[in-house]
């Protein structure tokens, strides 16, 4: 039982360039997050989903896609990267409305 | 949309000590409110909650207030020991057939031997 896990660990993008995370988890969660996490900003909701086939726009979704296509799978997408968009990223999963499970993050660069 | 704010941005305390980290919210109708612990390079982990029916939670050496009129809650962590040393965050969500969390800025806690 792995939990939730995220591919790439590491990034360094160009400006312009396009990119997708990947988030799995093994649980047979529901429901999926994505959220940024910057520096004296604590962590903010990019997009999430409430089951297989959904999405759905959170706090900060402008310059990222999301897709749901398995229900164990949510990819996060950047089609043309910006400097702003440099941060850590976490994916996370809940089973019910509560406690989420948090992947061990992405750090991404873009310069 | 709801906003949380938490008190304060850093923490030093000596091991023993009591730490307590405090945070407001806006939306009243937030009813979910969990702390969450990330040691440095880590990912967050959920070491408590509450919810709005309840004023007070306890798990051994941390509890969880909850003050519904004022819209604040607090983390206490008694005997601080090193390994409590973390940022900690706290969030706020409406529960309803789905959660939105909503974090604070966190608290850098550094716990002194």
């Amino acid at each position: 039982n792995a939990g939730v896990t995220q591919t790439p660990k590491f990034r360094v993008l160009k400006t312009g360039q396009s990119m997708t995370l990947l988030c799995a988890q093994d649980m047979n969660h529901e429901y999926m997050y994505w959220y940024r996490q910057d520096p004296g900003m604590g962590l903010r909701l990019i997009h999430y989903s409430v089951g297989e086939g959904t999405t759905a726009k959170g706090e900060v979704p402008d310059g990222y896609n999301v897709s749901r296509l398995k229900k164990q799978n949510f990819l996060l997408g950047l089609e043309s990267a910006a400097p702003s968009q440099t941060s850590v990223y976490f994916c996370a999963s809940s089973y019910t409305e509560y406690e989420q499970y948090f992947g061990p993050g992405t750090r991404l660069t873009v310069t | 949309g709801e906003n949380v704010e938490q008190h304060p941005s850093t923490l030093s305390v000596q091991e023993g000590d009591s730490a307590v980290i405090k945070c407001t919210y806006s939306d009243s109708a937030s009813n979910y409110f969990p702390w969450y612990k990330q040691e440095l390079g880590k990912r967050p982990q959920l070491i408590i909650d509450i919810r709005s029916n309840v004023g007070e939670k306890k798990d051994q050496r941390i509890a969880v207030t909850l003050n519904k009129t004022a819209k604040h809650f607090s983390l206490h962590i008694t005997e601080t020991q090193p390994e409590d040393s973390a940022v900690y965050f706290c969030a706020a969500a409406f529960v309803g057939g789905f959660q939105k969390l909503v974090f604070g800025t966190g608290t850098r806690l550094l716990v002194s031997p």
